[in-house]
């Protein structure tokens, strides 16, 4: 049965620093990765989907590496705001080839001005 | 332009009572899915649909029951409402066959609460 972690839970940085999210998963035979954010009280937004066959996937200030092998993946955020301030979900597609996402249960990041 | 949309975005109710959540995508999607997210902020998949057929049934009580009248809209009925069916519900539409290349499009949830 596919187990998503994250860690950490909750992170606090300052304005302005790389930061890290992880993401690790118990079966590596996975499709795709994606990573969410969640706005308090909002839906999920998508900021990155990794197919199976690559390695990372950037978007502006975002970048998501994926190792299938050790089951882990990371979100690095680059220069971060305030506005970054979100709980960060990582979501895998299991074995079979349906739109099933199973989730982690985030990473609450609050970035201080 | 809401992309998915959920009606109504509260619901608050007695236990015993049943209710209805609605969900429109004006995507042009095919797949549309429900998800719950518990008070532990876990979110788990329901159910789905693909051109109103059910591909995904996941162990839910079958208190709980989709129905999708067209392709742009899917509704979760739930039946005898419990304490633990407090949660916030999500619905999600995604391009074509619910196949795993899909970005899925989230709503903005609807927050259920019993009393």
């Amino acid at each position: 049965k596919q187990e998503v972690t994250q860690i950490p839970a909750a992170l606090s940085v300052p304005e302005g620093e790389n930061l890290v999210l992880n993401c690790s998963f118990t079966d590596s035979a996975i499709y795709n990765l994606q990573w969410f954010r969640q706005d308090p009280g909002k839906g999920l937004t998508s900021l990155l989907l990794i197919q199976s066959s690559q390695r990372e996937q950037t978007s502006g200030r975002l970048n998501a590496s994926l190792d299938k092998s050790s089951g882990r993946s990371t979100l690095y955020i680059a220069a971060s705001q305030p506005g970054d301030s979100a709980t960060y979900l990582c979501a895998v597609y299991g074995s079979s080839n349906t739109g099933k996402l199973i989730f982690g249960q985030g990473t609450t990041l609050q970035v201080k001005p | 332009d809401t992309a998915v949309s959920q009606t109504p975005k509260y619901l608050v109710t007695q236990m015993g009572n049943d209710k209805s959540i609605k969900c429109e995508q004006n995507l042009g999607h095919d797949t549309m899915y429900w998800y719950k997210q518990d008070s532990k902020k876990f979110l788990k998949i329901m159910f789905s649909y693909n051109n109103k057929e059910l591909i995904i049934n996941e162990t839910v009580p079958n208190r709980f029951s989709p129905k999708s009248p067209d392709k742009a809209h899917l509704n979760l009925h739930i039946n005898s409402l419990e304490l633990g069916d407090s949660a916030v519900y999500f619905c999600a539409s995604s391009r074509s066959g619910g196949r795993a290349q899909e970005t899925q499009y989230f709503g903005p949830g609807t927050r259920l609460l019993v009393l």
